[in-house]
């Protein structure tokens, strides 16, 4: 599976978008992007994933570049609750493989008051 | 609630102990896995069943602990002769396999243990 490397920390205002990038230079064409969210002392949280095109639900958007080598996570309204450990994993996709799933350190998204 | 559930949340031992952890997956979901995450890090990979078979195993899964998931349904993790390394937290994930959105792996609030 490929690498991905996201910024250790990063703080949003309460209100305003939080917009967390993650490089995944490497990433091969049957691979997805999927992003989770550890709040502090819970288990990892399902946010989002996609493989090519942009993506939203009900807790965020996914923009991934056109060359795939990048993507944004981006949460629009950003609040105190939202404060967590973001983790942007590429693995891929189809039945045959186990799909486990390897966490690197993630970012420490700080909202602010 | 039908989210994925583990037993017990926080576990004290003493070394060399053994200790015993379970996971109850989300129900009708064939594919479940086991991560440990230590202070500050990310989770790891442990192993991996699809309905009772343990199809992978991770080389951080020594000869002392052993993972089962006897009827396809919850799996328990067993720590056996436990070591103040093996302090972190368990946690446990299922997805329903399949299409890309059945892949999806949902957590559990995982298991604390803590060995003295």
């Amino acid at each position: 599976d490929a690498k991905t490397t996201q910024p250790t920390s990063m703080d949003c205002a309460e209100g305003r978008a939080a917009n967390l990038p993650c490089n995944h230079s490497t990433i091969s064409g049957n691979e997805y992007v999927y992003w989770y969210r550890q709040i502090h002392s819970q288990g990892p949280q399902y946010i989002i994933h996609g493989l090519k095109n942009n993506e939203t639900n009900e807790m965020a958007s996914l923009i991934i570049t056109e060359d795939r080598k990048s993507s944004t996570l981006i949460l629009p309204h950003a609040t105190l609750r939202d404060t967590a450990v973001y983790y942007c994993i590429v693995r891929v996709g189809g039945s045959s493989n186990t799909g486990k799933l390897i966490f690197g350190q993630g970012t420490t998204l700080q909202v602010k008051p | 609630d039908t989210g994925v559930s583990q037993n017990p949340r926080h576990k004290i031992t003493k070394r060399g102990q053994n200790v015993t952890f379970r996971c109850d997956p989300i129900s009708e979901h064939n594919r479940l896995y086991w991560y440990r995450q230590t202070l500050g890090q990310g989770p790891e990979f442990l192993t991996y069943f699809q309905n009772e078979a343990q199809l992978e195993k991770s080389r951080l899964l020594s000869d002392r602990f052993s993972a089962e998931r006897p009827k396809g349904s919850f799996s328990t993790l067993e720590i056996q002769r436990t070591e103040q390394g093996d302090s972190a937290m368990y946690l446990c994930a299922s997805s329903l396999g399949g299409t890309q959105y059945q892949e999806t792996q949902y957590f559990g609030p995982g298991t604390r243990l803590l060995v003295l």
